[in-house]
């Protein structure tokens, strides 16, 4: 299995609390993702990072920022968490032709 | 529109069915990727294709690129391969986007 870690696995939060989620790999990849999943809607792209320090936005960025100051580490923050946030959160890893490979996902309920 | 399209969107078989799964694309790829999700699961890959035709066991997935379509079968199909399954397509930014997925449920 590839080496990729995504914590906390669960999170309750309130609303306007700032969170952090944490996306951990041992594999050496290029790039690294954020979705969120959410029934109806699929995977949607938060951000992404191809790259220490070099980020993109996805189709569904307001309201979260990322950072990659290491290779094996890429932070989602949700700034001020909304409701509409509460969501199941993954983390994926590849290099270019190469497999995607996916987190076991991040939990958050904003209430 | 989504860039990605996947039918059907929910399917039931009877253990032992032939299952096709579709996917169709709009967009210049570099790859085409099918996944696997089962319920409160992890996303697992199960194939990435760029041409032609692969097989892992019963499962069979194909891609035809001047048509921007992809599909993936499963022969024999078992109450284990109940899940969602997922196309997603690789632009030449890197960025995954991924299909609605197809909720595939196998009854014994």
């Amino acid at each position: 299995d590839a080496g990729i870690t995504q914590s906390p696995r669960h999170k309750v939060t309130e609303t306007g609390t700032p969170v952090t989620l944490r996306c951990h790999q041992t594999e050496n990849h290029r790039y690294m993702y954020w979705y969120r999943q959410d029934p109806g809607h699929g995977l949607r792209l938060i951000h992404y990072s191809y790259g220490v320090k070099d980020t993109d936005k996805g189709e569904v960025s307001d309201g979260y920022s990322v950072s990659r100051s290491k290779t094996e580490d890429f932070l989602l923050t949700l700034e001020s968490a909304t409701s509409s946030q509460t969501s199941v959160y993954f983390c994926a890893i590849s290099e270019r032709g190469a497999e995607a490979f996916f987190g076991q996902g991040t939990r958050l309920t904003v209430v | 529109k989504n860039e990605v399209e996947q039918s059907p969107q929910n399917l039931t078989a009877q253990e032992g069915e032939f299952i096709t799964i579709n996917c169709s694309y709009s967009v210049g790829i570099s790859a085409l990727h099918w996944l696997q999700q089962h319920p409160g699961g992890g996303i697992v890959s199960l194939f990435m294709l760029s041409s032609g035709k692969k097989k892992h066991g019963r499962l069979i997935a194909t891609i035809n690129i001047q048509e921007k379509h992809s599909s993936l079968h499963i022969t024999a199909s078992h109450p284990r391969d109940s899940a969602v399954y997922i196309c997603a397509v690789r632009r030449g930014t890197d960025k995954l986007i991924f299909g609605t997925g197809t909720r595939l449920q196998v009854f014994p």
